[in-house]
This record gives structure tokens, sequence and C-alpha cells, in this order.
């Protein structure tokens, strides 16, 4: 099976931009599509992007999702940071063999 | 709007076995959704479970996979998680969610399980 992997933490100021990247250990990035969610304590989970790059009702477009294939990685960016996007984000995906991997999680603090 | 609610014992002795309930209200097991389990080991990531669809068939995380095991009940619109053998890498909040078109669209608010020794 593979592994996306996440960098464990970012952070940045509020009203600045900040991308998050996915990248598949094995199999192509963009072979199945990829989702992010956002979890916050105490709270369940809720996406952000599904399939790559559609945003649900509801989730401003400050959120975008970008797939390159060349870095097999998978990125979620959010652009005019708020306090309220401090969470973890999750990615996740697919195969035929598997129905579903997370990625390892990323916290992001808005410092 | 489908909400997900989950239930059961939030401690479980370790070599004892966890289940899980989740009622399901606003939907009903389609055709078109599969019905999963997920957990969070307390300071770590997401972990897939498994899943469960409408016909009763059902696939499991390889590493769980000769522990649990998961059923639905359609008249009570509910599907259920039991996992055993637990031990303390078992703790975990777990969440019950449905996955549409491979998205988890809904989740349930999720419930601690400890595993006590």
């Amino acid at each position: 099976n593979f592994v996306l992997t996440q960098p464990p933490s970012v952070s940045e100021s509020p009203g600045k931009t900040v991308t998050i990247s996915c990248t598949r250990s094995s199999g192509s990035i963009d072979a199945n599509f990829v989702q992010w969610y956002k979890l916050r304590p105490g709270s369940a989970p809720t996406t952000v992007i599904y399939e790559d790059s559609q945003r649900p009702s509801g989730v401003p477009d400050r959120f975008s999702g970008s797939v390159d294939r060349y870095s097999n990685t998978a990125s979620l960016t959010i652009s005019g940071l708020m306090p309220e996007d401090e969470a973890d984000y999750y990615c996740q995906s697919y195969d035929s063999d598997i129905p579903c991997v997370f990625g390892t999680g990323t916290k992001l603090t808005v410092l | 709007q489908v909400q997900l609610q989950e239930s059961g014992p939030g401690l479980v002795k370790a070599s004892g076995t966890l289940s899980l309930i989740c009622v399901i209200s606003g939907d009903s097991f389609s055709h078109s959704s599969w019905w999963n389990w997920v957990r969070q080991p307390p300071g770590r990531g997401l972990e897939w479970i498994g899943e469960i669809n409408y016909e009763g068939r059902a696939n499991y995380n390889p590493s769980l996979e000769s522990r649990v095991s998961m059923s639905r009940d359609t008249s009570k619109n509910q599907f259920s998680l039991r996992l055993t053998s637990v031990t303390a890498a078992d703790t975990a909040i777990y969440f019950c969610a449905r996955l549409v078109s491979r998205n988890f669209d809904s989740w349930g608010q999720g419930t601690l399980v400890t595993v006590s020794s």
C-alpha cells in the first residue's frame, strides 16, 4: 500500500498564504482523486477539498487544491489566512487495492 | 441532511472486544454510499478501519483485518464495528462516516474508547 506524506506542521501569519503538501509514495497521484479534511479538537472532520480541486458548498474560495504529477504531490493552498483556519489537515486518497489511505496530517498554526 | 451518531462503551478491557454502533439519520443504505469507521489515537493521525455497503460487503484496513469485522442492520438504519483482542494501542476516538465517490461527506462527532489494562 502507498503512503501519503505531509509535513508535520506549518505556520503562517493571518492574511498570508500557506500551502500544505501531500506526497504519494507509490502509484500516480493523479490516478485517484485526493480529498482534504480539516479536523479541530472536539469536532468532526469536514471536507475542504474533494476530487483534487473541488470545494464543497460553504467552503470559502480561499481554499484551493491542486495535483502535480511530476512531483507526485497534491497540495492544499489557503490564502488570506484567518484564525479559524488553525486546525489539523489531512489528505486522503485510495487505489484499487485499498479503499482509503489518509495522509500523515499537518498541524496548521496561524500565528 | 445526514447525521451520524456513534455509541458504545467508553472503556474496554485489554484483550477484550470493542463494539460500536453508528446510527444513521437523514439517509439510508443507498447503493452509492459506503459506511466507514475511522479512528484517531491520542496525539496521532487518522486511520481508516474499514467500510461496509448496502449489500453487507465489507473492506478492511489490512493492518487490522485479522481483528475487525463490520455489519449493518438495514431495518434499524445502523452499522457496527467489532474489534477483537484490543490493546492500549486501540485507544482512540472512533468516528463513523459516510463515503460517497471516495469522499467522506458526513461524519459522526466521534466517541472516545479507552482500553484499560
